[in-house]
């Protein structure tokens, strides 16, 4: 497909329990991110990879979330022992290349995983 | 510390009129400005970007302007259709910087 594709669409986990979320982006592009997005609010940024490097994960909460691209095209968001304050959409964008002070700022996100936890 | 505000939550308008949605921001180092629309199960679709040396942006049916001054912008659609009815998000990336900062988004209807 053209865009960014995300599985599962949808998980239900009972909290302590492990999940793994992927993203597949746009081929060819060279910026992958995650974001989480509460009801109501907007998608907040958690990590951010340039190709196979984790460039910024400031935005992860915990040290029980962890992001890795191992080989710069498909990504994977784990969360251990999952708390019901981690129930969110989480969000995988792409882009071509992001350059500072020029284009490529645009970035195209994928249909998000919705994650309960009860 | 909110970054990016969108102070209106939700916004009516009639079809074929003009829909404004505003965005209010505070970090001066912001040096793009995004639009981004979202309908339910979807992920965010970009819609409409400017750069903050511009104070405007146009494309077909959208145009956005920026006021740095007031570090306000906002996203004008005339005419506005029932199919523009979504969440609207208005997002920024600081210079030098990868992330985009996100508002909490308007909820858009138009009614025909």
């Amino acid at each position: 497909g053209a865009g960014v594709s995300q599985s599962p669409r949808y998980k239900v986990a009972k909290r302590g329990q492990d999940v793994a979320l992927r993203c597949d982006p746009i081929s060819g592009h060279v910026s992958l991110f995650w974001y989480q997005q509460a009801l109501g609010q907007g998608p907040e940024f958690l990590t951010y990879f340039q190709n196979e490097a984790q460039l910024d994960k400031s935005g992860l909460p915990s040290d029980r979330f962890f992001a890795e691209r191992p080989e710069g095209s498909v990504s994977t968001l784990k969360i251990q022992r999952t708390q019901q304050e981690d129930s969110a959409v989480y969000l995988c964008a792409s882009s071509l290349v992001v350059v500072p002070g020029q284009g490529g700022h645009e970035q195209y996100f994928g249909p998000g995983t919705r994650l309960t936890v009860t | 510390d909110q970054q990016v505000k969108q102070n209106s939550p939700s916004l009516s308008v009639q079809e074929g009129r003009i829909s404004i949605l505003n965005c209010d921001y505070t970090n001066s180092m912001f040096d793009y400005f995004l639009w981004y629309k979202k309908y339910p199960a979807e992920g965010p679709t970009f819609l409409i970007s400017i750069s903050s040396i511009k104070d405007k942006n146009e494309d077909g049916r959208f145009t956005v302007f920026l006021n740095k001054s007031a570090k306000h912008l906002s996203l004008h659609i005339v005419p506005s259709q029932p199919g523009d009815s979504a969440v609207y998000f208005c997002a920024a990336r600081k210079e030098y910087g990868n992330k985009l900062v996100f508002g909490a988004g308007t909820i858009l209807r138009v009614k025909s």
